[in-house]
């Protein structure tokens, strides 16, 4: 079926450690995102990318870092990790143009815990 | 300031009753989209219902309607006939043409729970 895929739903990580989220859709959209959701919030943008080799900064990039070699793929890395970094992580994917909301997926979320 | 207010942390409605969730708006951008979200305890994001700002009516998804004000700058989300399944939490996003790069922005949600 198509969509989001991400992966790992859910990771423990010790403070320090890195590790990376992964994200992939299968839409041909030039658009991803990563947000982040914290308790009592809404979610906040992370970093985006309008296409193959262009990625920006969101609300709340401090400690993340990403890239996208390829449409389909959209990789979230935390490099040391932080307690302040545990959150529950969305990737969302669309046309770059897309205004539609039916044009906005979003994968299922993955839930990190640092400790 | 906030770019989506949602003014109701957590409400409390009884089985069959129509909500209107609120969400009122900040932008100065003529070209716009107004976005509602369900999230279940589950956790998934599902996409309820889109109001684009030149739309001239009011977008309707089958139990779901919005309710459009641009003037006021407000797009509540009205759910009739609620459900005991409608219990989630409800955010309302925006995402702007001028900063259509920059992704959706959220308000901080809304807790409904529909009583029986």
């Amino acid at each position: 079926n198509a969509g989001v895929t991400q992966t790992p739903k859910f990771q423990v990580l010790k403070t320090g450690q890195s590790m990376t989220l992964q994200c992939a859709q299968d839409m041909n959209h030039e658009y991803m995102s990563w947000y982040r959701q914290d308790p009592g919030m809404g979610l906040r943008l992370i970093h985006y990318s309008v296409g193959a080799g262009i990625t920006d900064q969101g609300e709340v990039p401090n400690g993340y870092n990403v890239s996208r070699s390829t449409t389909e793929d959209f990789p979230l890395r935390l490099l040391s990790a932080a307690p302040s970094q545990t959150s529950v992580y969305f990737c969302a994917s669309s046309t770059l143009t897309g205004f539609d909301g039916n044009t906005i997926y979003f994968g299922e979320g993955s839930w990190l815990t640092v400790v | 300031a906030q770019k989506i207010t949602q003014t109701q942390p957590g409400m409390f409605v009884q089985e069959k009753e129509a909500v209107t969730l609120d969400c009122t708006y900040d932008t100065s951008d003529p070209s716009y989209g107004l976005f509602w979200y369900k999230q279940p305890s589950s956790g998934e994001m599902i996409f309820l219902i889109y109001q684009g700002s030149y739309d001239q009516q009011n977008a309707t998804e089958g139990r779901y309607s919005l309710n459009f004000q641009k003037a006021r700058k407000s797009a509540n989300l009205v759910i009739s006939a609620s459900q005991l399944g409608d219990s989630a939490m409800y955010f309302c996003a925006m995402r702007e043409a001028g900063g259509g790069a920059d992704g959706l922005t959220f308000g901080k949600g809304t807790h409904l729970i529909i009583q029986p």
